[in-house]
């Protein structure tokens, strides 16, 4: 099936650092939404982008909605040991009920 | 509010066993949904509820049945299972539609 293309697949932080993220398509999407998964649990929406430019910001986090429709980028500013986890966006296309979801980035704090 | 609840949390079964995983959500939600997560990749959807009363397949739907028990109740069946099945399986509710998706905390299975 269709997938988003996520990236990095996974990246080494220090306390304090900012991070970025993101995922592109070769297809146009409506909604953006990023999510945030602890080992063993249910992800948990983080944040919800529904119109082209949009930029939404949820604490340290922010998200950027592609003014092509194509992409979505996700900054975790000074970033903090329970920033670590894998983070997930998932996008949703007019012709398509079901969201697409990228394989996700992995998040580890550096000793 | 539990939000989305799921049992059991851990099952094991042999090939060929049968069994139903339940979720319920608390939040009035007209939509559910129902995922299987394998290593290193994102979730796959397996069956929806666009709304009580309707069921549709997902992107992997082989081997699974669904039922909407009613507006807060959404259960996922394995007929016969199989070591493919082996996964983690989330459900998920939202108010209408594939948009602000919440998760339950999942089914860990192993088919031996």
């Amino acid at each position: 099936g269709q997938q988003l293309n996520q990236s990095p697949q996974s990246m080494f932080i220090q306390e304090g650092e900012d991070v970025s993220m993101n995922c592109t398509s070769s297809s146009i999407f409506n909604t953006w939404l990023w999510y945030k998964q602890d080992p063993g649990e249910g992800p948990v929406l983080l944040i919800a982008l529904y119109k082209a430019g949009e930029l939404t910001s949820n604490g340290r986090l922010t998200a950027q909605f592609g003014i092509t429709r194509k992409d979505s980028f996700l900054n975790i500013s000074a970033s903090i040991p329970s920033d670590v986890g894998i983070y997930f966006c998932a996008g949703q296309q007019a012709s398509n009920y079901q969201l697409i979801w990228g394989a996700g980035t992995k998040l580890i704090i550096k000793p | 509010n539990a939000g989305v609840t799921q049992t059991p949390k851990f099952q094991v079964l042999k090939t060929g066993q049968s069994m139903t995983l339940q979720c319920a959500q608390d939040m009035n939600h007209n939509s559910m949904y129902w995922y299987r997560q394998d290593p290193g990749m994102g979730l796959r959807l397996i069956y929806y509820s666009a709304s009580e009363g309707t069921t549709d397949k997902g992107e992997v739907p082989n081997g699974y049945n669904v039922s909407r028990l009613n507006k807060r109740e959404f259960s996922l069946r394995l007929e016969s299972a199989a070591p493919s099945q082996t996964s983690v399986y989330f459900c998920a509710s939202s108010v209408q539609g594939p948009y602000e998706q919440y998760f339950g905390p999942g089914t860990r299975l192993t088919v031996t």
